[in-house]
């Protein structure tokens, strides 16, 4: 049974980054196009990035571009994400999800606040 | 990018009944390769979405044939046979025609009456 297990809650001050891993199990990360999807408390669905197999690269949104950057450790199928310069409107719910979304982890919540 | 819009925003629905939720594309959702990506997911309170339909009209694996969709070109809809109470939260459309980006509906809460 494949999963993706997610790390857990982080709080973090404005203006810093936070990293969040997708840890995949059950298959391996070379077999799946991860992307990363963002939920802030009671609003809609927003992709952040992922990984294009049509193209073989990772591309991003254009709202988080400079800000982003999405990573693999093929030798652990762990998934990351990073933020950086965070301020409070990126307080959200943040999941990884395969390509066509036929698979999500259970998402971290990450607090911006000072 | 296409922007997708769904109405109604929230469905009240009584339990055994019929729900319906549509969405419109502002772009044709029709891909050079013939498919239409089109995507329907379920987001049960507090937990991450779910996939549920995907090109217009395919079950994923695990969905109850209840849940069904259609739709062409720029407009789509999602049924629902006979709402159960397990059935309550938010239904999102997405679209992987013109990726990237991914777009997503506003979001239609169902709930039960």
């Amino acid at each position: 049974q494949v999963q993706l297990v997610q790390s857990g809650a982080e709080v973090k001050k404005p203006g810093a980054s936070v990293k969040v891993s997708c840890k995949v199990s059950g298959y391996t990360l070379t077999e799946l196009s991860m992307h990363w999807v963002r939920q802030a408390p009671g609003k809609g669905l927003e992709w952040m990035g992922g990984f294009d197999p049509e193209d073989g690269e990772t591309i991003y949104a254009q709202k988080f571009q400079g800000r982003v950057t999405m990573t693999e450790d093929t030798s652990t199928d762990t998934a990351y994400m990073e933020l950086s310069s965070l301020r409070s409107e990126d307080t959200a719910v943040y999941y990884c999800a395969t390509h066509g979304f036929d698979l999500w982890g259970r998402g971290t919540l990450v607090t911006v606040s000072s | 990018d296409i922007v997708m819009t769904q109405t109604p925003l929230s469905s009240p629905v009584t339990l055994g009944q019929p729900a319906s939720i549509s969405c419109r594309s502002s772009q044709s959702l029709v891909h050079s390769d013939g498919n239409t990506y089109l995507s329907w997911l379920q987001q049960r309170p507090g937990q991450p979405p779910r996939l549920l339909i995907y090109k217009i009209s395919n079950r994923f694996s695990g969905v109850p044939d209840r849940f069904s969709g259609s739709g062409a070109g720029t407009d789509f809809t999602l049924k629902i046979s006979r709402v159960e109470a397990e059935d309550v939260g938010v239904y999102y459309c997405t679209q992987a025609t013109q990726f990237p980006p991914y777009t997503f509906g506003q979001g239609t809460k169902l709930e039960i009456k």
